[in-house]
């Protein structure tokens, strides 16, 4: 069974970069069958897709966050990343990655991990 | 942006009971709909995708229904382990968006 593990700093500062990476335990990163993706959750309330990326590079992001946001993939590492740029206070959440097969869902997701945006 | 409306917000019931969440499109998803249970500092787990199909390992109390804008998950004879939140989620167009979650209490 495939597992995700997030990783990066728990407290950015506001202004600047948040990074994050998500290791895929299996080779399942480099296969068409799946997407990979990103969705936090601020304190306290619900889940908000940040954005997904596909084996082949190609990325689909919220416009509400687009502007601030990458995703890129290292087939060769079995990771991918996350930076969401200009972070302020509402960008503090639990950050979770996930594994979407074919559009159907979510099917395996990294523990989250939390971020925290403060001087 | 697909917007998702949960209900209810919240739902007190016991042991043994059924439990019944529903959660409304605001436009056409034919079926790409998903519900997840979430446990107190745990990510999501997925229930149900394709609106009505059982995700590999879990419970055959779960079940899901409905299509269009109007969609259903059932819980039959709730279980301890089954007090939780649970959203559902539209996966048909992006940006992919999530009900505010149902939570069931215990009464």
């Amino acid at each position: 069974q495939v597992q995700l593990q997030e990783s990066g700093p728990g407290l950015v500062k506001p202004s600047e970069t948040l990074s994050l990476t998500c290791s895929v335990s299996d080779g399942s990163i480099s296969s068409s069958n799946y997407y990979w993706g990103w969705i936090r959750q601020p304190p306290g309330k619900g889940l908000e897709w940040i954005g997904n990326i596909y084996y082949s590079g190609s990325t689909y992001y919220n416009p509400s966050l687009k502007s601030r946001v990458i995703i890129s993939l290292d087939t060769s590492r079995a990771q991918f990343s996350l930076k969401v740029m200009s972070v302020t206070a509402t960008d503090t959440a639990v950050y979770y990655c996930a594994r979407l097969a074919g559009g159907t869902g979510f099917d395996s997701w990294g523990q989250g991990t939390p971020v925290i945006v403060s001087s | 942006d697909i917007q998702m409306t949960q209900s209810p917000s919240s739902v007190s019931a016991s042991v043994g009971d059924r439990v019944t969440i529903t959660c409304r499109a605001s436009q056409d998803i034919v079926n790409w709909l998903a519900w997840y249970q979430q446990k107190p500092g745990k990510a999501p787990e997925l229930l149900i995708y394709a609106a009505s199909s059982l995700q590999s390992g879990v419970p055959a109390r779960f079940s899901g229904s409905g299509s269009v804008t109007d969609f259903t998950l059932t819980i039959s004879n709730l279980q301890p382990e089954d007090f939780a939140t649970y959203f559902c989620q539209q996966a048909n167009s992006f940006p992919y968006t999530f009900g505010q979650g149902t939570k069931v209490e215990i009464k």
